[in-house]
């Protein structure tokens, strides 16, 4: 059964710690991609990766960091540097990079991080 | 100015109804086009591309206007299971193409 797994689905930090989210994917799509999404808002892209061991900024990457050592993982670390990190966050992943015509992204079910 | 830009609504309607939400975007050199839908504390799902050449898929039309850079998305004879929040998606004008997401309008079917 493909498809994208997230876990935690709660997460709970104190402020000061860093925290990494898992996003692993089945589907052998080259490009994975994690999202923010603040309460009424729409998503906001911290970091996505076209291929293996690359990754590039996204809008918002301050006070977060990413790995992609292998094709299915996008682990997502969200360090203390972060100032408000407590909100809903997404992966997904695409066939193709963003640009191209295969582009279409299908999303994880998501982790709620809180900082206590 | 945003990006791209949906009225969040909230809209109300009843059962039955036909909706239609527009979306606009600001640039001219966008790719593709999408609409997900949310549901509450829930992750996007694809609804559909967006084809220039406007699209239906049951109840769902999608359509753009490259000229005035917008889309559109009409709901007929709502139901129920409607009730969420769809977002506005385009590709390709930012770097490397990424996607830019509207912040989403929220529908509500009643009985």
């Amino acid at each position: 059964d493909g498809g994208i797994t997230q876990s935690p689905k709660y997460l709970f930090r104190k402020e000061g710690q860093n925290v990494t989210l898992s996003c692993e994917q089945n589907l052998n799509h080259d490009a994975m991609y994690w999202y923010r999404q603040d309460p009424g808002q729409g998503l906001r892209l911290i970091y996505y990766s076209q291929i293996v061991n690359d990754f590039q900024k996204g809008d918002i990457a301050e006070g977060y960091s990413v790995s992609r050592e292998k094709k299915e993982s996008f682990p997502l670390t969200v360090t203390s540097a972060q100032k408000n990190p407590t909100a809903f966050y997404l992966c997904a992943s695409s066939i193709g990079p963003p640009s191209g015509g295969l582009n279409t992204q299908y999303f994880g079910p998501g982790t709620r991080l809180t900082v206590l | 100015r945003k990006e791209v830009e949906q009225d969040p609504g909230p809209f109300n309607v009843p059962e039955g109804a036909t909706v239609a939400f527009n979306c606009t975007y600001s640039n001219s050199a966008s790719q593709s086009f999408f609409w997900y839908r949310q549901d509450c504390r829930k992750e996007p799902k694809l609804l559909m591309s967006v084809y220039s050449s406007g699209n239906e898929d049951g109840r769902f039309t999608a359509q753009l206007n490259r000229a005035s850079q917008y889309i559109s998305l009409l709901i007929r004879d709502s139901k129920l299971s409607d009730s969420a929040t769809y977002l506005c998606v385009v590709n390709g004008h930012t770097n490397a193409g990424k996607s830019t997401f509207g912040d989403g309008t929220t529908l509500t079917v009643k009985p």
